[in-house]
C-alpha cells in the first residue's frame, strides 16, 4: 500500500525568505501523480503544484516549484519569496495513474507560517 | 472553471438526527466524486468514492449504514449523516475529477463543519 510521509508538523519562515517542505512517499507503481496542496484558514483545497512522475522536469509554478527525485521516492515543495498569504496547512498527495481511478492517499501536513 | 459547491458551509444538528450534505460540480461532469472527513488540525481522511449511477466504495472501517452516499447525477453527490451523534461532528469535504480525461487532479469543495449537539 502506498504511504505518504510528511515530517515537518509546522514551520515557520520570515517574510521574503525561502522555505522548503519535505515529503516521502513509497510505493510500487512506475506511474503515478504527486501534488502539493495548501489549505489555509478558510479550509479551501488549493492546489499549489502536480508532478508527473513520468517526467524528469521539476514542476514550477511561480513562486512554488519542486524537488522530485523519483529513486529516492521524495517530493519536496520550495516556496521563494515567501509571502503572508502563504501562511497555510501544505499537504502532499500521491495518486496512482491507473486509468479510472483517482483516489488521493494524504501526508499529515505541514503547517506552515509565514512572519513579517 | 472546475468549481465544486457543498451546501450547506456549516450545520448543527440535534443527536439522533440526519443530516444531508450536497457536493455539486458547477462547470463540470463528474463520474467519480470523493468524501472526506477532517478532524481538527489533521489531514484529509477519505471516507468514500462516490460512483454517478452505482453504489459508493467506502473506506476501510467506515460504517456505511451512517454515513449514506448517492451519487445520483453527474454533478451532484449527497453525503447522509444518519442518526448523528456527537463523535460525528467534523469537517466534511467533497472533491470531483472531471470526466473526459482532460485534467487527472481533484477539484475541492469549500467543506461544510458539522456539529452534532
Amino acid at each position: 500500500a502506498q504511504t505518504v510521509t510528511q515530517s515537518q508538523p509546522e514551520m515557520s519562515v520570515q517574510e521574503a525568505e525561502t522555505v522548503t517542505l519535505s515529503c516521502t512517499y513509497d510505493t510500487s507503481e512506475n506511474n503515478y501523480y504527486l501534488f502539493w496542496y495548501k489549505q489555509p484558514p478558510s479550509r479551501q483545497m488549493i492546489l499549489v503544484i502536480r508532478q508527473e512522475a513520468y517526467k524528469q522536469q521539476n514542476a514550477t509554478e511561480n513562486r512554488f516549484s519542486v524537488n522530485f527525485q523519483k529513486a529516492a521516492k521524495s517530493f519536496s515543495l520550495k516556496i521563494s519569496d515567501s509571502q503572508l498569504g502563504d501562511t497555510a496547512m501544505y499537504f502532499c498527495a500521491f495518486m496512482r495513474a491507473t486509468s479510472g481511478t483517482y483516489k488521493y492517499i494524504f501526508g499529515t501536513g505541514t503547517r506552515l507560517k509565514v512572519l513579517a | 472553471g472546475a468549481v465544486v459547491s457543498q451546501h450547506p458551509s456549516w450545520v448543527i444538528c440535534k443527536s439522533g438526527t440526519s443530516v444531508k450534505i450536497e457536493c455539486r460540480s458547477l462547470d463540470f461532469q463528474a463520474t467519480t466524486m470523493f468524501w472526506y472527513r477532517q478532524f481538527p488540525k489533521q489531514s484529509l481522511m477519505l471516507m468514500a468514492t462516490s460512483n454517478e449511477g452505482s453504489k459508493a466504495t467506502y473506506e476501510q472501517g467506515v460504517e456505511k449504514d451512517k454515513f449514506l452516499i448517492n451519487h445520483a447525477s453527474l454533478t451532484l453527490s449527497t453525503l447522509t449523516v444518519t442518526s448523528a451523534h456527537p463523535e460525528d461532528s467534523s469537517f466534511y469535504i467533497c472533491s470531483a475529477s472531471p470526466d473526459g480525461g482532460w485534467t487527472y487532479e481533484q477539484y475541492f469543495g469549500p467543506g461544510t463543519r458539522l456539529t452534532v449537539t
